[in-house]
């Protein structure tokens, strides 16, 4: 499975933007980008995923880099309850054998100050 | 909808106990998982499930089984606990039918296990 790289942790103020940054050297042509975040004591929960654009939701925003080995989650004005850890997976085609299986790195931890 | 509900929230166990872990989802999804994740670690997958009768190991199955009966239960099983299987143990469940790659999982709250 393809790899992805992120910072350990990152400190932000409330009320300001948040770029998570996730390298991913070794991705595939079909290899989703996938953002969770597991908020304290808590499940992991979906925030964002992209193939080649940049997406927006109600959550954040996906910039991916134009050759696919980077991407960067966008929090535009981080609250305390953003305070979370942020994962960046590679998920492979559920359409093949991979069932949508998730391979989750450490993550970036995200304090926020207030 | 409840969503992916798991039981029971924390539970000790001695070395050697047996006990299952219980996941139900409402949401109808073909595909389930079970995770487990150690303290400041990342979540990592013990089996998962893509219809019922049908089910394969992940990247940690020692220690554990698993079953698949109906579409809505996916219960994990601990034979012998050993201290080594102390950890958070996460349900997730998915959609196999979703257009444009979302395929997201949904997780329960999660069982924190002791095992002493």
């Amino acid at each position: 499975d393809a790899k992805t790289t992120q910072p350990n942790s990152m400190e932000s103020n409330e009320e300001e933007p948040v770029h998570l940054p996730c390298n991913h050297s070794t991705i595939s042509g079909t290899d989703y980008i996938h953002w969770y975040r597991q908020l304290p004591s808590q499940g992991p929960e979906y925030v964002i995923h992209g193939l080649t654009s940049n997406v927006n939701n109600r959550m954040a925003s996906l910039a991916i880099a134009e050759d696919r080995k980077s991407s960067t989650l966008i929090l535009h004005r981080a609250t305390l309850r953003d305070a979370a850890v942020y994962y960046c997976i590679l998920r492979a085609n559920a359409g093949g054998t991979s069932y949508g299986k998730l391979t989750f790195g450490q993550g970036t931890i995200l304090t926020v100050h207030p | 909808n409840a969503g992916v509900t798991q039981t029971p929230k924390f539970r000790i166990l001695k070395i050697g106990q047996s006990m299952t872990l219980q996941c139900t989802q409402d949401m109808n999804h073909n595909y389930m998982y079970w995770y487990r994740q150690d303290p400041g670690m990342g979540l990592k997958l013990i089996y998962y499930s893509v219809g019922a009768g049908i089910t394969d190991k992940g990247e940690v199955p020692n220690g554990y089984n698993v079953s698949r009966s109906t579409t809505e239960d996916f219960p994990l099983r601990l034979e012998l606990a050993a201290p080594s299987q102390t950890s958070v143990y996460f349900c997730a469940s998915s959609s196999h039918q979703r257009a444009g790659g979302r395929y997201e999982q949904y997780f329960g709250p999660g069982t924190r296990l002791t095992v002493t």
